[in-house]
């Protein structure tokens, strides 16, 4: 067990709808990082959060938006949902932004 | 752009066999590399991590890793493997203090052979 908790583990959902999968970080950690892991892409980093505040962002879609509130979790909203959003979504929290990275269990979507 | 090679997507191993498996990397600077380790349906488990110093690491679960700067690779090793090892192998590369976004590989699928 890392000690990152996300919620729910699995989630099914229509093409268009609008989804929102919510991160807990370890105890300490400031930094939040959302992970997309798919069949035909892999595993993509998406975002990266620090103590609130965006610090990096990678191949994430205009649909896709995220957060990092005061308490420091995280929510990644999804919208307009496409079949091809259906992957597993991680998140990983780090004490610092520069330093090892810890991966929750997942968030598997599956749009139909 | 930093990206990771991972030239094997299966590896079968009988047990207590030894194992290894291999990782390039291409990054401009000295990069932050780690092996993750991925059971099914589960998530990603830090096996180890190399920051800097000395080149080989030791991880858990037995497993050790070798940074050589000189073919950008960092292969992981196990001396004999055990049938709980069979599993999804994930090398990754960070920016670390220049921004910490983790780059993959994509992955060597263990099976281990009675």
């Amino acid at each position: 067990d890392s000690g990152v908790t996300q919620t729910p583990k699995h989630l099914i959902t229509a093409t268009g709808q609008r989804v929102t999968l919510r991160c807990s970080p370890r105890s300490g950690d400031l930094s939040v990082y959302w992970y997309q892991q798919s069949l035909d892409q892999g595993l993509q980093f998406l975002i990266q959060y620090y103590n609130g505040e965006e610090r990096a962002k990678g191949n994430i879609l205009e649909r896709f938006s995220a957060q990092q509130f005061p308490d420091l979790h995280s929510e990644l909203n999804l919208s307009s949902l496409e079949l091809g959003d259906s992957a597993l979504y991680f998140c990983a929290s780090s004490r610092t932004g520069a330093d090892t990275q810890y991966f929750g269990p997942g968030t598997r979507l599956t749009v139909l | 752009a930093q990206s990771v090679t991972q030239p094997d997507i299966h590896i079968t191993v009988s047990e207590g066999a030894s194992l290894e498996l291999r990782c390039n990397y291409s990054y401009g600077a000295t990069p932050y590399l780690f092996w993750y380790v991925q059971s099914p349906g589960q998530g990603l488990q830090l096996l180890l991590k190399y920051f800097s110093g000395d080149t080989l690491v030791q991880g858990i679960k037995g497993f050790e890793a070798e940074f050589k700067r000189s073919q950008s690779s960092f292969n992981l090793r196990k001396p004999s493997v055990h049938w709980s090892d069979a599993a999804e192998y994930f090398c990754a590369v960070g920016a670390g203090a220049a921004g910490n976004k983790l780059t993959f590989g994509g992955g060597t699928r263990v099976l281990v052979k009675p």
